[in-house]
């Protein structure tokens, strides 16, 4: 299989806290994404990263890709209660296969 | 505006039903895709397609068939539905090979009964 898997599978932090999602894939990958999805809404992009990159950052985001390792990861920084949502990472080999997982379950604790 | 919009955001339908979900993207993107999402939050791609290639995921049985009259429109139809059909469905859009950051619609939330 193709698809990414996102680890843990649910998180539950205190406002303020950072959050720390991983996700591991099984082939070679053009480029990695990482989305946020609220609860009955669709997803929502939120960084991506190429295979010749190894770390990213967009405002309170941090994505770092292993590629030797299949693996990256999404660090929140100083989380938010608006940053409860479900985060799924995506893996793409051609530019036009995208690969989700189940998602990691993120809960911020006000 | 809507990016990317979906209709309907409900469907409730008996087995054996043929039912079409619309998309629509006024982003001017050249690639559409649809998604299933499970009761699990499992996300599977379904197809993808632009104006020169329809890619399927060999998974998908046959009763699924996008439909794309013009380039901003991508519809999926379901012949022959089935309870397993209950999902909710995603349409989204992306300009291939200048960002492939995909735009998600609203979804549908199809039930089968």
């Amino acid at each position: 299989s193709q698809q990414g898997e996102e680890d843990p599978q649910a998180l539950s932090i205190q406002e303020g806290e950072n959050a720390t999602m991983n996700c591991s894939y099984k082939t070679s990958i053009n480029n990695l994404q990482w989305y946020r999805q609220n609860s009955g809404r669709g997803l929502v992009h939120l960084i991506l990263i190429r295979s010749n990159e190894r770390e990213k950052h967009s405002g309170r985001l941090r994505v770092t890709l292993d590629t030797s390792k299949k693996s990256s990861s999404l660090l929140i920084t100083a989380s938010r209660a608006a940053d409860t949502a479900s985060y799924f990472c995506a893996t793409d080999r051609t530019g036009n296969q995208f690969y989700f997982g189940t998602g990691t379950s993120l809960t911020v604790i006000p | 505006d809507t990016a990317v919009s979906q209709t309907p955001k409900y469907l409730v339908t008996q087995m054996g039903n043929d039912k079409s979900i619309k998309c629509e993207q006024n982003l001017g993107h050249d690639t559409m895709y649809w998604y299933k999402q499970d009761s699990k939050k499992f996300l599977k791609i379904m197809f993808s397609y632009n104006n020169k290639e329809l890619i399927i995921n060999e998974t998908v049985p046959n009763r699924f068939s996008p439909k794309s009259p013009d380039k901003a429109h991508l519809n999926l139809h379901i012949n022959s539905l089935e309870l397993g059909d209950s999902a909710v469905y995603f349409c989204a859009s992306s300009q291939v090979r200048t960002s492939y950051e995909q735009y998600f619609g609203p979804g549908t939330r199809l039930t089968v009964t």
